[in-house]
């Protein structure tokens, strides 16, 4: 069965750090694209950052120079190492996995539960 | 980037109803188009992708349409369990984006 399971997730003081886990089961992280995706409270669902099968990584604009995205083949897990943490990164962050159809047109299959992050003094 | 709007923003419905969202974008995205159903609480769902390709397990009561800038998801008669809020996000090009969801609420 293919699954995702985030955790890390904390409270965090502004300008603080966290790394979020993603771990894989059914499936190889390193043959597949990943994404993270938040939710700030009573807000929409908003993409932060995409490992691809190759490496290449991509991030959303307000996370650039402060979010990394990486991966661990040996323990089929991806991490999003976030610093300079701000009150407004505070959100329930999702894992994806993408699948692929067509033409590469790719979409979020398989997502977790979430995990909590908490930006506040 | 590419700018997803829905509408409505909210609806309410009664069970057994026929229920459209659109869905559009701000440039042409073909048929880069999925869309997702997000419960309190719990993992978003995939229901439709490539704008009108049903997920493997996906009730047939869900459909979609549209190709270019403008799209729809139509649930043909709302069961209990459907009401939700419910997403479209490109995947045509990063930052791939969400629209700001259509909460469906019951009537």
């Amino acid at each position: 069965e293919v699954q995702v399971v985030e955790s890390g997730g904390d409270l965090v003081q502004p300008g603080g750090s966290l790394r979020l886990s993603c771990a894989a089961s059914g499936f190889t992280v390193s043959n597949n694209y990943i994404s993270w995706v938040r939710q700030a409270p009573e807000k929409g669902l908003e993409w932060v950052s995409v490992i691809y099968a190759g490496g290449e990584r991509y991030y959303t604009d307000s996370v650039k120079g402060r979010f990394t995205i990486s991966r661990d083949t040996s323990k089929n897990t991806v991490y999003l190492q976030m610093n300079s943490l701000r009150a407004e990164d505070t959100a329930i962050y999702y894992c994806a996995r993408e699948g692929i159809a067509s033409a590469g047109l790719y979409y979020f299959d398989n997502w977790g539960q979430g995990t909590q992050v908490t930006v506040s003094s | 980037d590419i700018q997803m709007t829905q509408s409505p923003s909210s609806l309410s419905a009664s069970v057994g109803d026929r229920v459209t969202i659109t869905c559009r974008a701000s440039q042409t995205i073909r048929g880069y188009l999925n869309w997702y159903q997000h419960k309190p609480a719990k993992a978003p769902k995939l229901l439709i992708y490539a704008a009108s390709t049903l997920q493997s397990g996906v009730p047939l009561r869900f459909s979609g349409s549209g190709s270019g800038t403008d799209f729809t998801l139509t649930i043909s008669s709302l069961q209990p369990e459907d009401f939700a809020t419910y997403y479209c996000q490109q995947s045509y090009s990063i930052p791939y984006t969400f629209g700001q969801g259509t909460k469906l609420e019951i009537k």
